[in-house]
């Protein structure tokens, strides 16, 4: 079975551009969460989409946003860039539902640098 | 509000030594706990997690953790540190009642490094 893929890996913008990123999650999960990864901040949660709805959401500016389509594959996208943005964005997908526990398991994110 | 904490930001054991990498969380009703490992330039990888049952949970790579109830702790254990094992370590926790969304919280990491 594949893996979380992510792209792209890498990106380098400039203050004011946008960016899209996208995520294609395992086969057969249907929950995706992004996470802003950064050396100060840690793991930050982003939001989580499950069947195309988004059902959580971090401590975010509305400048961050997402969607997920209806083969699971989910976007964020983040506008008006600023330098703070620039971090590791991970993506990660899991089976969860009402019963089911599972462990999340991530993409190998996309280095974001903002200039 | 949930939390985690990872007290010691770095972890230095000698290789063949055990190693011990702290966790403690704070959440609303029963835990679910994780363990992930981050290698350099790497998403994380799931190592373990306590859902229910036996308080010492056996993961991959030879590691387990042991779920403290009363001291609210899931410490990562080893009992024989290897070289390949430094990397990035973070803790997570998520509530048992919340509904099916992950609603999962990571702690900030601890860096371990096996000198050989």
């Amino acid at each position: 079975k594949a893996g979380v893929t992510q792209t792209p890996r890498y990106l380098i913008k400039t203050r004011g551009q946008q960016v899209t990123l996208s995520c294609s999650p395992i086969s057969g999960h249907r929950s995706v969460s992004w996470y802003q990864q950064t050396p100060g901040q840690g793991l930050q949660f982003l939001f989580e989409y499950f069947s195309e709805t988004q059902r959580n959401k971090g401590n975010f500016p509305g400048r961050f946003s997402g969607r997920q389509f209806s083969n699971s594959r989910s976007e964020m996208n983040v506008s008006t860039l600023e330098l703070g943005d620039s971090a590791l964005y991970l993506c990660a997908s899991s089976q969860t539902s009402g019963l089911i526990n599972n462990e999340q398991f991530f993409g190998p994110g996309t280095r974001l640098t903002v200039l | 509000a949930q939390s985690v904490a990872q007290p010691e930001d770095q972890v230095n054991v000698a290789e063949g030594n055990p190693l011990t990498v702290k966790c403690t969380y704070s959440v609303s009703g029963n835990p679910y706990l994780f363990w992930y490992v981050q290698y350099p330039n790497r998403g994380l990888q799931f190592l373990l997690k306590y859902i229910t049952g036996d308080n010492l949970v056996k993961g991959s790579y030879g590691f387990e953790a042991e779920f403290n109830k009363s001291q609210t702790s899931f410490h990562l254990k080893k009992p024989s540190a290897l070289v390949s094992d430094s990397a990035l370590y973070f803790c997570a926790v998520r509530p048992s009642n919340s509904g099916g969304y992950q609603k999962v919280t990571f702690g900030t990491g601890t860096k371990l490094q096996v000198i050989p």
